[in-house]
């Protein structure tokens, strides 16, 4: 079976200090990992997804297969920054749906 | 355009009755999903329609839960004798090319 696992419910960090939201997946075959996020009070909207390999809002996520993981960094946290992070997995399968972690919240301090 | 919208937005209704929340899906996405994000739970599959092919409802955590989708756009999840742990926000989401769009959500609540 999927299974994302997001082992923190909140982290707090101060502003300028670096962040690293943790995501681990279980899956047999080659899936597709996303960062999903969603700010105070509006919808859940895309981050970033790692076949784009793309650095978005400073953040970046690398999938380490080995290890199963797809951690979110970023070096240097920012208040607008404080969020809901969520990391998906889809299966490498003809349906899109998505499998979702419970969610890690972040906040920056400043 | 618009993005993905829900209705209504808020809902309270009494253990055993019967609700339908509304999605009015991107124009021209062929796919749509619906969630579940309850406290501390995360966000929960319940059903995904794609095109003119059977849905997967293998989500949908009980009988009571429906959902259809008329003419390939708007979509009617159903929950019929609602009971108290059906309280949650329910996401709708859709997409063409595989990155979902999500709708801002109904709160449901059951007293």
């Amino acid at each position: 079976a999927q299974r994302v696992t997001q082992p923190e419910k909140l982290l707090s960090v101060f502003k300028g200090a670096p962040v690293e939201l943790k995501c681990n997946y279980s899956y047999s075959g080659s899936p597709e990992l996303f960062w999903y996020v969603q700010y105070s009070r509006q919808r859940l909207q895309l981050l970033l997804r790692h076949i784009s390999r793309e650095s978005i809002k400073g953040f970046t996520a690398d999938l380490n297969k080995g290890e199963t993981s797809f951690h979110l960094k970023k070096p240097f946290a920012q208040e607008e920054d404080s969020a809901m992070y969520y990391c998906a997995l889809r299966p490498n399968t003809g349906f899109q749906k998505l499998v979702f972690g419970t969610g890690t919240r972040l906040l920056v301090s400043p | 355009g618009a993005g993905v919208s829900q209705s209504p937005s808020n809902k309270v209704t009494e253990k055993g009755k019967d609700v339908e929340l509304r999605c009015d899906p991107i124009s021209g996405h062929t796919a749509l999903y619906w969630y579940r994000q309850s406290l501390g739970q995360g966000l929960e599959f319940l059903i995904y329609f794609q095109g003119n092919s059977a849905p997967d409802k293998s989500g949908l955590p009980s009988d009571r839960f429906s959902a259809e989708r008329t003419g390939g756009s708007v979509s009617t999840l159903t929950i019929q004798r609602t009971q108290q742990e059906d309280s949650a926000v329910y996401l709708c989401a859709s997409s063409r090319d595989g990155e979902q769009f999500f709708g801002p959500g109904t709160r449901l609540t059951v007293l």
